[in-house]
């Protein structure tokens, strides 16, 4: 198995442009989450996902951050208009199901907002 | 909500001795406890976990223990070596709810 796919692996942006994030889970998984980790405020949960339903967006830090998972394979996180204090590296991850244990996580998105 | 707190934020130890990291969590719901190690550039990775029934698991070099009376759980390396380097993260959570993470130690073994 190829494991989390998250794409793309670094952005480097301009201050108010829109920044999409991608994400290709594991196979069979039925949960995904997306994290934000900085040096100051560690991993942060964002958002999670059970069988493509949101369930727990209160992470999100603020209305310019926006998540969809269309499909079983697919989730988008997306930032408009991106600020500097939105630099970071974003991680998806996903597991089996809700309460099974294990995450597996993506390699990460590291975001630069100029 | 759950509430992890993590010490130390960073630990070197000379090559062979030991590393222990601390962790102590807010929600006595929580039944689950997996350790990760981040290496540098890449997403954490679960080294092992453990749950609310047991007390200790141990993994070849690495074990942890947990005291559900306290609410605190341990990560101990033993006969540390270079490798071991990393970022190590405790987590924990209870039923359905997604993990909470503590803020990571920066682990550096001195060869």
């Amino acid at each position: 198995d190829a494991g989390v796919i998250q794409s793309p692996r670094h952005e480097v942006t301009e201050m108010g442009q829109e920044v999409t994030l991608r994400c290709k889970p594991i196979s069979g998984h039925n949960s995904l989450f997306w994290y934000r980790q900085t040096m100051m405020r560690g991993l942060e949960l964002l958002i999670y996902f059970n069988n493509n339903v949101p369930i727990d967006d209160s992470g999100m830090p603020e209305d310019r951050f926006s998540a969809k998972m269309p499909n079983a394979s697919f989730s988008t996180l997306k930032i408009q208009p991106s600020e500097p204090r939105d630099s970071a590296v974003y991680f998806c991850a996903s597991s089996l199901g809700l309460g099974t244990g294990e995450l597996f996580f993506g390699e990460g998105s590291r975001l630069t907002v100029l | 909500g759950e509430n992890v707190e993590q010490h130390p934020s960073t630990l070197s130890v000379q090559e062979g001795d030991s590393a222990v990291i601390k962790c102590t969590y807010s929600d006595s719901a929580s039944n689950y406890f997996p350790w990760y190690k981040q290496e540098l550039g890449k997403g954490p990775q679960l080294i092992i976990d453990i749950r609310s029934n047991v007390g200790e698991k141990k993994d070849q070099r690495i074990a942890v223990t947990l005291n559900k009376t306290a609410k605190h759980f341990s990560l101990h390396i033993t006969e540390t070596q270079p490798e071991d380097s990393a970022v190590y993260f405790c987590a924990a959570s209870g039923g359905n709810t997604p993990l909470v993470f503590g803020k990571g130690t920066r682990l550096s073994v001195i060869a």
